[in-house]
């Protein structure tokens, strides 16, 4: 069973940026994909990006292309989501998931961003 | 990419069915038999309740089905428990090799 334990609460200044890790336990960290969700507060879900540890390849929403970098470090079994130049709007929880055959079966606790000045 | 449609809430007493439909497009939902539910308890990260249309994981209930027409998947709940009042997403791979999140629906159980 895969467990998935995320960074601690962040609080942001507009326009600076944030790094948000995924620790993954159980499993093999190479045979899944990572994917990102958010959640702004009373919203729904929000897919963002993945990536696929064992190739190192990486890919986004449309609306998140630019500003969005998800990374992942094999030797530690951790996923990054690292998201720049942030407003308001970016206020939410973010969740990492474990993702095999187009379903997510684990997640993160979750990490709430706070943007504000 | 635009959130698959969902309707915002739906209701039923105990022991009653309800249904909760996804709409998307050709270029997601109904192009692939890769759709996905997930159930939220305020405050809870989801948990995966059918994947792939109509599959459930190990240790979910079987009063929980999914199925799909079209552009249209529904996930049905039989025998509505109070326990099941949460708040339910559909997901949907897409022909842009990303996937979409439908809109979110409550489920109140009266």
């Amino acid at each position: 069973q895969v467990q998935l334990v995320q960074s601690g609460a962040e609080v942001k200044k507009p326009g600076s940026s944030v790094k948000v890790s995924c620790k993954a336990s159980g499993g093999t960290f190479s045979s899944y994909a990572i994917s990102w969700v958010r959640q702004a507060p009373g919203q729904g879900l929000e897919w963002m990006g993945r990536i696929i540890p064992i190739l190192g390849i990486a890919n986004y929403a449309q609306k998140f292309q630019g500003r969005v970098t998800i990374t992942a470090d094999k030797s530690t079994s951790t996923a990054y989501m690292e998201l720049s130049s942030l407003r308001s709007e970016d206020t939410a929880v973010y969740y990492c998931a474990s993702e095999r055959g187009h379903h997510y079966d684990y997640w993160g606790q979750g990490t709430l961003v706070t943007v504000s000045s | 990419q635009s959130a698959l449609t969902q309707p915002p809430s739906v209701s039923g007493s105990p022991g009653q069915s309800v249904t909760i439909s996804c709409t998307g497009t050709s270029s997601d939902v109904g192009s692939y038999n890769r759709v996905s539910w997930y159930q939220q308890p305020p405050g809870t990260a989801p948990k995966l309740m059918i994947y792939e249309v109509s599959n459930r994981p190990s240790g979910v209930p079987d009063r929980f089905s999914g199925s799909k027409s079209g552009n249209t998947a529904s996930l049905t709940i039989s025998g509505l428990q109070a326990e099941d009042e949460a708040d339910y997403y559909c997901s949907s791979y897409t022909s842009s090799s990303t996937y979409v999140f439908g809109t979110g629906t409550k489920v109140t159980v009266l």
